[in-house]
């Protein structure tokens, strides 16, 4: 089956860096996404890996190996409005998209 | 302001009625979807529509049907609603070629709950 596994929850501290990790098997990859959403709201695309290293885009990276089925996204000199749930999403060999349950980051002061 | 409207935003439902959430896109995108959210899982796909004219089914379709008549609108039917189906509803699109192919766009979601 396809699954893609993140953590469930991560706390860290205003200020601070913070890495969220995903782990994926899918039947084949076309890409993996990352998205942002705040309680209540709905998700925001964040960022796009489709060849293996680094993306970076702003206080916001991200990285992908393919051969390892991994990802993570990186958050630097995080802010009180980083306090959200990071979802994971890789798309497979028929374009569709595998998500993710999320990982809730806590932005403690 | 472009992007998705969804409607409503949210509904208390008796279960064996019929409902049907609405959703519209001004961005003139070809690919439309329908995703249920449930608290601990993933987003999971109930059907889609790559272009207008055409759908197809995700990963949980079952009491629930779509229609896709012109580009902007895909609404969402529940024919006979179960407690099963009390989740968060998100539409979403995105364009179907280029850079931007799978790049959702997500409505604000409608909570639904079936008593």
């Amino acid at each position: 089956g396809q699954n893609i596994d993140q953590p469930t929850e991560m706390t860290a501290t205003e200020g601070a860096i913070v890495q969220i990790n995903c782990t994926y098997q899918t039947s084949g990859f076309n890409g993996l996404f990352w998205y942002q959403q705040h309680a209540g709201e709905a998700p925001t695309f964040l960022s796009y890996n489709v060849l293996d290293g680094l993306e970076e885009k702003g206080r916001f990276s991200s990285f992908l190996s393919r051969s390892k089925g991994y990802s993570y996204l990186l958050l630097k000199e995080l802010q009180m409005k980083d306090s959200a749930s990071y979802l994971c999403a890789v798309r497979d060999s028929n374009y569709q998209l595998i998500w993710g349950a999320g990982t809730k980051l806590i932005i403690k002061p | 302001i472009a992007g998705i409207t969804q409607a409503p935003t949210s509904q208390i439902l008796a279960a064996g009625r019929r409902m049907t959430l609405r959703c519209t896109q001004d961005m003139r995108h070809n690919a439309m979807y329908w995703y249920r959210q449930d608290l601990g899982l993933g987003l999971r796909l109930i059907h889609y529509s790559n272009t207008a004219g055409t759908t197809g089914k995700g990963e949980v379709p079952d009491g629930y049907s779509v229609s896709r008549a012109n580009t902007d609108d895909f609404p969402l039917t529940l024919a006979s609603a179960v407690p099963s189906q009390t989740s968060v509803y998100f539409c979403a699109s995105s364009p179907t070629g280029g850079a931007g192919a799978n790049v959702l766009t997500f409505g604000a979601g409608s909570r639904l709950t079936v008593l």
